[in-house]
């Protein structure tokens, strides 16, 4: 199972928005609403921030957001503070047999 | 709050074996699921194994299946990850985790060990 595809990086000013894809397959992003997304800040644990394509967990603020169209799902940070830049993954299950796959990880750089 | 502690983690030659364990508190540990996962230095991270809450399932990542045994003792709160003939591409830090709800996420993760298979 190859990992899902994720730009790079990404980058933008503090206040504004930026948007991450993840790319995978109808055996994974499209074929099931379990997308969830991580931040990971350097030589810290993941923590998550979206889970089922767009809910985010109590404690999360509501800049974060995701969507899904078709095997692309979506992470929008909007209002950038300095404390966003870290590396975001995507992860999505992918049924019974692979169980769960993660994307190749965007570091986001607050300018 | 939800606390998960791993220990265990070090440096062991090609085909040896090594045991983690993770502690938990902070949540009613014996309800809910755990995961293993890795992150190979520069990479993303990557699911090893799952056991249910009462260990009447277990599930194993491809690259691990056979290798590696995960396992729980709910009195004691805490979940172990035996790892035998391990490969130098087990290299990584690994976490353990609480499944979310629902259960397809990683919900919180502990800090990591450390597992370097090097001759």
């Amino acid at each position: 199972q190859s990992a899902l595809t994720q730009p790079r990086s990404v980058s933008g000013s503090p206040g504004q928005s930026v948007t991450i894809s993840c790319t995978g397959t109808s055996s994974d992003v499209g074929g099931y609403n379990s997308v969830s997304w991580y931040r990971q800040h350097p030589g810290k644990a993941p923590k998550l921030m979206i889970y089922d394509v767009s809910k985010r967990p109590s404690g999360v603020p509501d800049r974060f957001s995701g969507s899904k169209s078709g095997n692309t799902a979506s992470l929008t940070i909007s209002g950038l503070q300095a404390d966003d830049e870290a590396d975001y993954y995507c992860c999505s299950y992918a049924g019974r047999y692979t169980h769960y796959v993660f994307g190749t990880g965007t570091e986001v750089t607050v300018l | 709050q939800v606390q998960l502690v791993e220990s265990g983690g070090g440096v062991v030659q090609p085909g040896g074996s090594l045991r983690l364990s993770c502690s938990a508190s902070g949540f009613t540990f014996s309800t809910y699921g755990m995961h293993w996962l890795r992150q190979a230095p520069g990479k993303e991270p990557q699911w090893v194994a799952f056991i249910r809450y009462d260990s009447s399932d277990k599930y194993y990542a491809n690259s691990v299946q056979g290798r590696f045994t995960i396992s729980r003792d709910n009195s004691k709160n805490t979940l172990d990850l035996q790892m035998n003939s391990l490969r130098v591409e087990d290299t990584a830090v690994y976490f353990c985790a609480k499944e979310g709800t629902p259960v397809t996420n990683f919900a919180s993760w502990g800090q990591g060990a450390l597992v370097t298979v090097s001759a």
